[in-house]
């Protein structure tokens, strides 16, 4: 079965310094990897996926993410974050290895992003 | 640019009433999901529809839910028999086909069951 973990509830960073959020994954096969944020009574908005090739991927508003297959993780990462980056941010995991039809994602726990002035 | 739009945002039901949750997915999406989330807790996936019919479903969605597409545009999730348990956030979303492409969420729909 797939599973993700985002082993921190909360980070604090203060503005203009880097933000990571942590991701680790399970699934039988390669992972299609994915981070959305959700502010505030608003729904999930997609960032940024890792589908294939580069281990690097860059995303809308400046984040990026870093897939480490030996370390089954998946960061989000930002240089320089803004205080309105401050949200709830899911990584998500699809399996491909589970019949395609269904193309459900299973999400972490999320993580509270504060950015502080 | 096109989004998943969801009505109501909010719903306040009594225990035991039917409730019909809706969504217009984006127009050439051919997958459609709903998933939920407890206050405080993860997201949840709850089924996936894809060419009128069940692709998968958790053992969340039992025979309370039900899932419609009564036309070309909408998408509704219906609760049969709220419980205080079914109060959660839930969201619709729609991807366009296969599996390396993402999911566009709408807004959500607040059920509040009392």
């Amino acid at each position: 079965a797939q599973s993700v973990a985002q082993p921190e509830d909360q980070v604090n960073v203060a503005e203009g310094n880097p933000l990571t959020v942590k991701c680790t994954y399970s699934v039988s096969g390669n992972p299609y990897l994915f981070w959305y944020v959700q502010y505030p009574n608003r729904g999930l908005q997609f960032l940024l996926k890792y589908i294939t090739g580069d281990n690097l991927v860059k995303g809308s508003y400046g984040f990026e993410a870093e897939f480490n297959k030996s370390q089954t993780s998946f960061h989000l990462k930002k240089p320089s974050a803004l205080v309105s980056d401050s949200a709830l941010y899911f990584c998500a995991v699809r399996d491909p290895m589970i019949k395609a039809a269904g193309n459900k994602l299973t999400f972490g726990g999320g993580t509270r992003v504060l950015v502080k002035p | 640019e096109p989004e998943v739009t969801q009505t109501p945002s909010h719903q306040v039901t009594q225990m035991g009433q039917e409730v019909i949750l809706r969504c217009v997915p984006i127009s050439n999406h051919l997958y459609f999901y709903w998933y939920r989330q407890i206050l405080g807790q993860k997201v949840e996936f709850l089924v996936s529809f894809y060419n009128n019919e069940i692709s998968e479903k958790s053992e969340i969605f039992d025979d309370q839910f039900s899932v419609e597409r009564p036309d070309g545009s909408n998408f509704t999730l219906k609760i049969r028999s709220t419980k205080l348990e079914d109060s959660a956030m839930y969201f619709c979303a729609s991807s366009g086909g296969i599996a390396n492409t993402e999911a566009f969420f709408g807004q959500g729909t607040r059920l509040t069951v009392v």
